[in-house]
């Protein structure tokens, strides 16, 4: 069973516009991750952020989380075509040694 | 330092029949956690190995099992094949602690069962 939703299911925005995507999730967890897959390839791991964390950056990626609303946001600044992709949050537990994944947003930036 | 590496990329199946796919973990990593994508979904957790012993299951049926070896590569067998296993069947190896610091995934096999 997946663990959360990801919305929107797509997404479609100009090169250079910024793109958000959010992730629910719906049990406890220790830490979520933003992973990236082109064309239904291998996962690539992008960013993780623990429970005890608010926001994190990194490059032009911005992740925040809620762990009151169980629910985390990924923002990806100045968007370029390469970022065309499917996003997946995914989430980690002590004692659960699985990665629990969303249902995933596909991104489309247009040139 | 090599990433994951999985083996075939692609396979055809026929219902009923078994396949093995192969895992090859990064360099320095001890765990392999395997995982399967139908289409269109997100990554389902099938099971992880740890030191050559199962460390952790999903909601999968017997006839999925796996083995680790002492160079920490891995196998994924499917027996019985039914037409829903077809899918994106995904590697991801990391150490011990690896879920609280990301995996690192291969590129996959996709198979198709027909």
């Amino acid at each position: 069973s997946q663990q959360g939703e990801e919305d929107p299911q797509a997404l479609s925005i100009q090169e250079g516009e910024n793109a958000t995507m959010n992730c629910s999730y719906k049990t406890s967890i220790n830490n979520l991750q933003w992973y990236r897959q082109n064309s239904g390839r291998g996962l690539v791991h992008l960013i993780l952020i623990r429970s005890n964390e608010r926001e994190k950056h990194s490059g032009r990626l911005r992740v925040t989380l809620d762990t009151s609303k169980k629910s985390s946001s990924l923002l990806i600044t100045a968007s370029r075509a390469a970022d065309t992709a499917s996003y997946f949050c995914a989430t980690g537990s002590f004692g659960n040694e699985k990665l629990t994944f969303g249902t995933g947003t596909r991104l489309t930036i247009i040139p | 330092e090599t990433g994951v590496t999985q083996s075939p990329t692609h396979l055809i199946k026929t219902r009923g029949q078994q396949v093995t796919l192969r895992c090859s973990s990064q360099s320095g990593h001890n765990t392999v956690s395997w995982y399967q994508q139908a289409l269109g979904q997100g990554p389902q957790f099938i099971f992880q190995y740890y030191r050559e012993e199962e460390n952790g299951r999903g909601n999968f049926p017997p006839r999925f099992s796996g083995l680790q070896f002492p160079n920490y590569s891995s196998e994924l067998n499917v027996n019985a094949l039914e037409l829903d296993d077809s899918a994106l069947y995904l590697c991801a190896s990391s150490n011990p602690t690896g879920f609280d610091y990301g995996y690192t995934f291969g590129s996959g096999t996709r198979l198709t069962v027909v």
